[in-house]
């Protein structure tokens, strides 16, 4: 079946930075991109960028543009989101999604914990 | 980009029908027919409930319905059942070719 699974919890410190990887299965990697989407404690969901696994062609949210790199390997049907230089706030779940102008599948999520 | 913005709360009985909005501008919601609704519960990954403004993924109930009229978006449930209580969040696509998810509404069933 269709699915994407994700790397286990991190623990960083402020400053340090972190790379989450989301394996697919059961598709054709290459057809769709992939989305990333974090939430952070009692807050709601925000998309952090997409990344299209055809071509490697991204696309960021203002708010982490320089901060984040999104890449893909094709040989292994995986992506990955790595976020440098890591606050406080940036502690949330990381989710990754299968993407057209939706996300239909989901990862279960990635916890960042991000603390001194 | 801002958030589409949704009432942070929606109640109603079991068997009523309840109706969620989600307002943006003409850069986003207005501009394109790629809203996308998500059901999202604790613990567990958001579920994709409705695409492209008013379509249903396979497996998910007819209660869940979609609508658009010029900025704002609306998700309706009917026959509200207990296991439909959940954040569920507003999604579209824009003109800047970025996503962008509305603020959340929680769904109570009383």
């Amino acid at each position: 079946q269709v699915q994407l699974v994700q790397s286990g919890a991190e623990v960083k410190k402020p400053g340090a930075s972190v790379k989450v990887s989301c394996k697919a299965s059961g598709y054709t990697f290459t057809s769709y991109g992939i989305s990333w989407v974090r939430q952070a404690p009692g807050q709601g969901l925000e998309w952090m960028g997409w990344i299209s696994a055809y071509d490697g062609n991204t696309n960021y949210a203002q708010k982490l543009q320089g901060r984040v790199t999104m890449t893909t390997d094709t040989s292994t049907s995986t992506a990955y989101m790595e976020l440098r230089s890591l606050r406080s706030d940036d502690t949330a779940v990381y989710y990754c999604a299968r993407t057209v102008y939706y996300m239909d599948v989901w990862g279960k999520g990635t916890t960042v914990t991000v603390s001194s | 980009q801002s958030a589409l913005t949704q009432p942070a709360s929606v109640s109603g009985s079991p068997g009523q029908s309840i109706t969620i909005s989600c307002t943006g501008t003409s850069s986003d919601v207005g501009g394109y027919n790629y809203v996308s609704w998500y059901q999202h519960q604790p613990g567990k990954a958001p579920k994709l409930m409705i695409y492209d403004v008013s379509k249903r993924p396979s497996g998910v109930s007819n209660r869940f319905s979609g609508s658009k009229s010029g900025n704002t978006a609306s998700l309706t449930i009917s026959g509200l059942q207990a296991e439909d209580e959940a954040d569920y969040y507003c999604s579209s696509y824009t003109s800047s070719s970025t996503h962008v998810f509305g603020t959340g509404t929680k769904v109570t069933v009383l």
